[in-house]
């Protein structure tokens, strides 16, 4: 079953920052983070697997909450390159399939 | 080092028509994907390969799409005949090791095809 991204879109201004909402109605084992420029391929940022500690990528970094089966993406001093589609991948077990959200649309202003 | 190669990057065809799309990985990564991305969604699984191996392809239409990896390499993906409903872009990815989402996924940049 699909995740649900929150919100579906977000304007910023630059140096502002977001926070994107990854939930799931299983148990997960880990939550795949991808960012996509229009016309663009997918670009990975992260993985957090159950269990695992937050991670981070520059000023973005992620949060697994195992129990609530979400996972939340923090952009932090938001960058005009940051805009584009934020996609989350949850997998239920290591054997079963990548499935990716909707996608949470981000625009970074000056 | 180059990245996964699609083509081609644009296809328009009219409805019946047969169409395929060609990929080719990183080199050494042995697992191949194939998604399909609707306008405004995420990307959705086709099919999966472990080297020659489609060890997923539960989603895939089969009695209009095929997928071939020979050698284990790279890959076709092909729809005959069209319909409109497959208007999409078909992305193409690729992974280090097999047995599962354990890494980073490698997009290409896609085929967009419009079926009219």
């Amino acid at each position: 079953q699909q995740p649900v991204q929150s919100p579906q879109a977000v304007i910023l201004r630059e140096g502002e920052d977001a926070v994107i909402n990854c939930s799931s109605s299983k148990a997960l084992y880990s939550v795949h983070w991808y960012r996509q420029k229009h016309g663009e391929a997918p670009v990975f940022l992260m993985i957090l697997l159950k269990g695992g500690e937050q991670k981070g990528h520059e000023k973005i970094s992620a949060s697994f909450n195992e129990k609530k089966q979400q996972s939340s993406l923090y952009l932090t001093a938001s960058q005009l390159s940051y805009s584009g589609t934020y996609f989350c991948g949850t997998l239920a077990g290591t054997a079963s399939k990548l499935t990716f959200g909707t996608g949470t649309r981000l625009q970074v202003t000056l | 080092e180059a990245g996964v190669v699609q083509s081609p990057r644009y296809k328009i065809i009219e409805k019946k028509q047969p169409v395929a799309f060609w990929c080719n990985p990183i080199s050494g990564h042995n697992t191949l994907y194939w998604y399909l991305q609707n306008l405004g969604q995420g990307p959705e699984l086709l099919i999966r390969y472990e080297n020659e191996e489609a060890v997923d392809d539960s989603q895939l239409p089969k009695d209009r799409f095929s997928a071939e990896r020979l050698k284990g390499v790279d890959s076709t993906l092909k729809i005959q005949p069209a319909e409109l409903g497959d208007s999409a872009v078909y992305l193409c990815a690729s992974s280090s090791g097999t047995g599962g989402y354990t890494g980073e996924l490698f997009f290409g940049e896609g085929s967009r095809l419009t079926v009219l």
